[in-house]
Order: C-alpha cells, then structure tokens, then sequence
C-alpha cells in the first residue's frame, strides 16, 4: 500500500514552545489530509481537514489558532502546536487518502507529544 | 449524523481460535468502509477496504464483510495468533471527499 510518513515520532517540550509535525505521503499525491488526536484507549478524534492550498477546516471546538495546519504541496501537509501546554500532550496521527484504488486510507504512524 | 459502535470492546482468546469482530453503523450511505489495526502506541495500519457496492474482502487470515443495508460489517480472523494481538478499529467514509469516522477499536488479545 501507499506510504504516509510523519514526523517527528516522539517530541519533548516546554510549555509556550511551539511544535512542528509533519505529514508526507512519499508514493502519492493526496490532495486532502486529515489531522486526529487520540486520547490513551480512546479512538480518534478528527481534528481538521486539509486541502492543498486553501485553509483548513476544523471541527467544532478545535481553536485553529493554536494548532496551525499548512498543506502547501499535494505530499506535505503540516500540523504546528502554538504556545503548547500540558493539556496538548497527545497523540497525533495524519492520514492521506489516494483517489485511485478506491480511496484508501493511509495513515501515518503517529507523533507523541510530551508537554512539560 | 453517522455513529459506529464495535463489539465487543475487548476479547481475550487462546492461540488457534477463529473470532469475529462486529462493526456497525447507523447511516447505511457510505462510500467504503475499512478495517484498520492499531498497536500499542503506533499508527494506524490497512487491513481491509470494501466499498459500499462489495460484500467482503479477504486477505490472507482476514475476511471483512460488509452488510450495508443492516450498517454491519465483520472482521473474520482465522486460526488467531499472539501476533495478532492489538486494537482493530472500523471506520466509515460517508462520502468520497470525507473523512472517516472511527468506532471505539476492539482490543483484542490472543495469548499463547
């Protein structure tokens, strides 16, 4: 299957730094990429969807000014965590869908983030 | 507004077992649904897509079937392994532009 590649996988920071992750889909070109956060032995919870070139869109309660997402290319789209705090520690993982092969999801394997 | 529910929420079996994973959904338009796994601190991985217009997939020891009609789908695992063990979760796109929306994840657990 396709590949999506995040990073970094683990992250350590101080609170009111800013974090900066990653999303790449290395074999195809995913026009829309989706951002989830995932509370320990909870599911996912959809963040935002991206669109290459225009801005995201988040879901209700999401604040958009303190997780920032770019999707500037059709391969790589960021998430960037503002002025962090301890409640922001999560785990966040991306996806891609490929159109071909019958819109298939590929996620990526998921950022730790530690605030502290 | 689409719901999915999974059961059971965790299933503990010995090695060798065959076991099904139950999925559903309470808006039956969807556009495909897929089984994901999910270890412990890790990403998600693709088990099995099927669009709406199939009835199963199968790969390998996995079987998935889809059930529209009835918002049911099952994950059919033969002759389970301890590498089996992990959080299996259903999703359903409801349209093609859209995103997924997750069940609560089965846990699963097959001991030795």
């Amino acid at each position: 299957g396709a590949v999506v590649s995040q990073h970094p996988s683990r992250v350590i920071c101080k609170s009111g730094t800013s974090v900066k992750i990653e999303c790449r889909s290395l074999d195809f070109q995913a026009t829309t990429m989706f951002w989830y956060r995932q509370f320990p032995k909870q599911s996912l919870m959809l963040m935002a969807t991206s669109n290459e070139g225009s801005k995201a869109t988040y879901e209700q309660g999401v604040e958009k000014d303190k997780f920032l997402i770019n999707h500037a290319s059709l391969t790589l789209s960021t998430l960037t965590v503002t002025s962090a705090h301890p409640e922001d520690s999560s785990f966040y993982i991306c996806s891609a869908s490929q159109l071909k092969q019958g819109n298939e999801a590929f996620f990526g394997q998921g950022t730790r983030l530690t605030v502290v | 507004k689409q719901e999915v529910t999974q059961i059971p929420a965790a299933l503990s079996v010995p090695e060798g077992e065959n076991l099904v994973l139950n999925c559903s959904f309470t808006d039956s338009a969807i556009y495909n649904l897929q089984w994901f796994r999910q270890d412990p601190g890790k990403g998600l991985t693709s088990l099995l897509l099927i669009q709406s217009s199939q009835r199963e997939q199968t790969s390998g020891r996995l079987n998935a079937s889809l059930d529209k009609s009835s918002g049911r789908s099952t994950l059919y695992i033969a002759a389970s392994q301890p590498g089996d063990s992990a959080t299996y979760l259903c999703a359903v796109r409801p349209s093609s532009g859209q995103n997924f929306v997750f069940g609560p994840g089965t846990r699963l657990s097959v001991l030795p």
